[in-house]
């Protein structure tokens, strides 16, 4: 299986900062990689997916980057809202996840 | 809208059985894939399983394969997922989700198994 490793598994950050969050895989997955928000007690919510194009309703302070093994999610500004976990997920092959990054003030 | 309501979850014993169940509207079922992912408590988002729109094609993580079922009526716009033989690190919440080219692009609310004695 393809193995995901997201760093950091958390950080502080305050409202305004630019924040960028890696992805990287154990082998080249193209652009196969997805990005998840997660905020505590909800399910998931798909925020963009082939590493760099936005699900519809995201907003565009959020972007992504990257192909083969190293991805990027950003977020631009930080809004209060954006306090949650991010999760890629690769689906070159048989699906799997990262371990997470709680972004906490 | 798309909408995906799990149910079935609860408490059972470990070497029990569970059948969960997700009904799905607001979209052309039978037009996607459709997959289970779980999470444990405090943990991290786990795949399970993925079953194409006519359910001839199936797929399973390791660490369900030969004790989880997955299926659909599409006709009852329903996926399923037959859990045999719970152990007590099945215990998590499962989210239905729906596969658009890999991606889930929508998720249920979940539901808890709890696997105890």
């Amino acid at each position: 299986d393809i193995q995901l490793t997201q760093s950091p598994s958390s950080l502080s950050a305050s409202v305004g900062d630019r924040v960028t969050i890696t992805c990287r895989a154990s082998q080249s997955i193209s652009t196969y990689l997805n990005w998840y928000q997660q905020k505590p007690g909800k399910a998931p919510t798909l925020l963009m997916f082939s590493a760099s194009k936005l699900q519809s309703g995201v907003p565009s302070r959020f972007s992504g980057s990257g192909s083969g093994t190293d991805f990027t999610l950003t977020i631009s500004s930080l809004q209060p809202e954006d306090f949650a976990t991010y999760f890629c997920q690769q689906s070159f092959s048989t699906l799997t996840f990262g371990g997470g990054t709680k972004v906490e003030i | 809208q798309v909408q995906l309501l799990e149910s079935g979850g609860g408490l059972v014993k470990p070497g029990g059985s569970l059948r969960l169940s997700c009904e799905a509207s607001g979209f052309s079922f039978s037009d996607y894939y459709m997959s289970w992912i779980r999470q444990a408590p405090g943990k991290g988002l786990e795949w399970l399983s993925y079953i194409n729109g006519n359910g001839y094609t199936i797929y399973y993580a390791d660490s369900v394969k030969g004790r989880f079922t997955i299926s659909r009526d599409n006709a009852k716009t329903s996926l399923y997922l037959q859990m045999d033989s719970l152990r007590v690190e099945d215990t998590a919440v499962y989210y239905c989700v729906r596969d658009h080219d890999g991606a889930a692009d929508h998720w249920g609310q979940g539901t808890l198994v709890t696997v105890s004695s």
